[in-house]
């Protein structure tokens, strides 16, 4: 049981080019959840799926996308990547949505050049 | 508008020591509160939920003052282990968009 898993751990970019952060989960959870920490800033959600087939803005939607795959799966799309978005990204899933405990992925840091 | 207030720290504490944090929300209505533990470049992990009533794990006990809009976390006999950083979260509207993330308060324990 890995919980969940992101892949890729580091990514380096240059501005304008695009990416796909991957993210799992095999605890059957229902709510798949994307936030970003920056510091001084705390976590912020960027999008979250409540339930497989539905995805929803959260804080900080500009200039990512999201696919819900499948249960399982959850990615967040950078189409144009800018520097502002040099970040550690977090994704996160729960059995219901938000007033459950979320389980977090290890993160992948990202860095916009 | 900042929904969740914590004090950054940190907070130095000698080994052994009873340290304790609060943490302001600012939306009435919340509905659900927790305490997570952030350990430095890793994910936060789950702590303790925050019930009305207060609850306590072992040497930490969390308590919800709803009049106020505060909720503590209390560590007692502290171990170097306990050094992280702590994030209040609070899930404003109990819906399905998310929680709501304090900064966190850095706790460095010293031997």
């Amino acid at each position: 049981n890995a919980g969940v898993t992101q892949t890729p751990k580091f990514q380096v970019l240059k501005t304008g080019q695009s990416m796909t952060l991957q993210c799992a989960q095999d605890m059957n959870h229902n709510s798949m959840y994307w936030y970003r920490q920056d510091p001084g800033m705390g976590l912020r959600l960027i999008y979250y799926s409540a339930s497989e087939g539905t995805t929803d803005k959260g804080e900080v939607p500009n200039g990512y996308n999201v696919s819900r795959l499948n249960k399982r799966e959850f990615s967040l799309r950078l189409e144009s990547a800018a520097p502002s978005q040099t970040s550690v990204y977090f994704c996160a899933s729960s059995e219901v949505p938000s007033y459950n405990e979320q389980f977090f992925g290890p993160g992948t840091r990202l860095t916009v050049l | 508008r900042k929904e969740v207030e914590q004090d950054p720290g940190p907070f130095n504490v000698p080994e052994g020591a009873t340290v304790a944090f609060n943490c302001t929300y600012s939306n009435s209505a919340s509905q659900s509160f927790f305490w997570y533990r952030q350990d430095c470049r890793k994910e936060p992990k789950l702590l303790m939920s925050v019930y009305s009533s207060g609850n306590e794990d072992g040497r930490f006990t969390a308590q919800l003052n709803r009049a106020s809009q505060y909720i503590s976390l209390l560590i007692r006999d502290s171990k170097l282990s306990d050094s992280a950083t702590y994030l209040c979260v609070v899930n404003p509207g109990g819906g399905a968009d998310g929680l709501t993330f304090g900064k966190g308060t850095h706790l460095i324990i010293q031997p």
